[in-house]
């Protein structure tokens, strides 16, 4: 299967700064999201990114498929923002995703 | 639309105990996963359909049997519960074509 790694696993912020995480994929994808995994335990989709630049709000991802990774930027981060960032992967044809060990995130005031 | 409901939200189980986990999701999509979330880790896929009657196995089946007689409901079953399988279970669905997942709530899972 695709091995997906991701950078930093832990990531402290202070209020405000902004971080960029990262997702590299072992085996081409054909597509990938982002999620967020509130303190609650509750997993929330950022992005479906197969390729490109998205944004939403404070939040940005963008995909470079040829060079198998993906970036998450956030923005004048918020406290709310702390959770478990995960991006998932599919190749092409194939129905079996594969996840990361996840980025947690501690934004302090 | 509901989305992707799961229940129960919390279980604890004996060892060698059975259940099944519900998952039912409302949007007509085709494909439905099972994952497993183990503390401080991402998800490992156990099972996944792909429409009713067809299923297939994913990284970790072990201990774990599906059926997906409907569209809407793809329900997990664990036989004879092992406290290996104390973990956070999470189902997915996503319509065909599209390869955007939509999670449930989880059920969270206590093996003793």
């Amino acid at each position: 299967g695709i091995q997906v790694e991701q950078s930093p696993p832990d990531l402290i912020l202070q209020e405000g700064a902004n971080s960029t995480l990262r997702c590299n994929f072992s085996d081409s994808v054909n597509n990938l999201q982002w999620f967020h995994q509130n303190p609650w335990g509750q997993l929330i989709n950022l992005f479906y990114i197969p390729s490109g630049t998205k944004q939403n709000g404070r939040l940005s991802a963008t995909t470079v498929a040829t060079e198998r990774y993906s970036l998450l930027y956030i923005s004048s981060s918020q406290t709310t923002d702390s959770g478990v960032y995960f991006c998932a992967g599919k190749a092409y044809n194939f129905n079996k995703f594969y996840f990361g060990s996840g980025t947690k995130l501690n934004v302090k005031p | 639309n509901a989305g992707v409901t799961q229940t129960p939200k919390f279980r604890i189980l004996k060892i060698g105990q059975s259940m099944t986990l519900q998952c039912t999701q409302d949007m007509n999509h085709n494909y439905m996963y099972w994952y497993r979330q183990d503390p401080g880790m991402g998800l490992k896929l156990i099972y996944y359909s792909v429409g009713a009657g067809i299923t297939d196995k994913g990284e970790v089946p072990n201990g774990y049997n599906v059926s997906r007689s409907t569209t809407e409901d793809f329900p997990l079953r664990l036989e004879l519960a092992a406290p290996s399988q104390t973990s956070v279970y999470f189902c997915a669905s996503r319509k065909q074509g599209i390869d955007e997942q939509y999670f449930g709530p989880g059920t969270r899972l206590t093996v003793t």
